[in-house]
């Protein structure tokens, strides 16, 4: 599975759209992009996943960029809830065992 | 309401004094998971199941058992615990793989 690449802290203002950017310059073309969030002890949350599409759930979107090497999780009012560890996974669906990567995380803050 | 709910949520044991932690779903998924946490190291995989009797290493397996004989169990089994792991546990479920996973509430677990 590729390897990502994500800042290791960010600050948001509350009410702004806060963007988590993640790297995934080796992915190959059968690897989706998934995204989870920890809330400080929390049992981590699924969040989305894209293979190249962009896409929007209720809790936020994902923009990949066209040649695939980056991502960015884009959360559109962020509240002070949001306050988590923000991991970016990529991962080939239908491959083979059940492992499951999870790399060190955005620490993303969201202030008042 | 859909869930992963393990138990206990909190241990505090001395040094090889066997020891299960439960986990259990209530989602039919057929993919479960078990992971530690530990600072600065992240979440790391433990042992998985695709299925019923089909279980798997993770990343960290040593020093754990793991079990499926039904589809909504899976117990994580510390033979001879060493404060090595003392650590914070996680149980994650899916539906037929390490996609989009459901966590349990973490159990936190003190060897001495």
């Amino acid at each position: 599975d590729a390897k990502t690449t994500q800042p290791p802290s960010m600050d948001c203002a509350e009410g702004r759209a806060a963007n988590l950017p993640c790297n995934h310059s080796t992915i190959s073309g059968n690897e989706y992009v998934y995204w989870y969030r920890q809330i400080h002890s929390q049992g981590p949350q699924y969040i989305i996943h894209g293979l190249k599409n962009n896409e929007t759930n209720e809790m936020a979107s994902l923009i990949i960029t066209e040649d695939r090497k980056s991502s960015t999780l884009i959360l559109p009012h962020a509240t002070l809830r949001d306050t988590a560890v923000y991991y970016c996974i990529v991962r080939a669906i239908y491959n083979q065992g059940g492992k499951l990567i999870f790399g060190q995380g955005t620490e993303l803050s969201v202030k008042p | 309401e859909a869930q992963v709910t393990q138990n206990p949520r909190y241990l505090i044991t001395v040094t090889g004094k066997k020891l299960t932690v439960t986990c259990s779903q209530n989602m039919n998924h057929e993919y479960m998971s078990w992971y530690r946490q530990d600072p600065g190291l992240g979440l790391r995989q433990i042992y998985y199941s695709m299925n019923v009797e089909v279980t798997d290493k993770g990343d960290v397996p040593e020093g754990y058992k793991v079990s499926r004989k039904e589809k909504r169990n899976f117990p994580l089994i510390l033979e001879s615990p060493s404060p090595n792991q003392t650590s914070l546990y996680f149980c994650a479920s899916s539906l037929n793989g390490p996609y989009e996973q459901y966590f349990g509430p973490g159990t936190r677990l003190t060897v001495t």
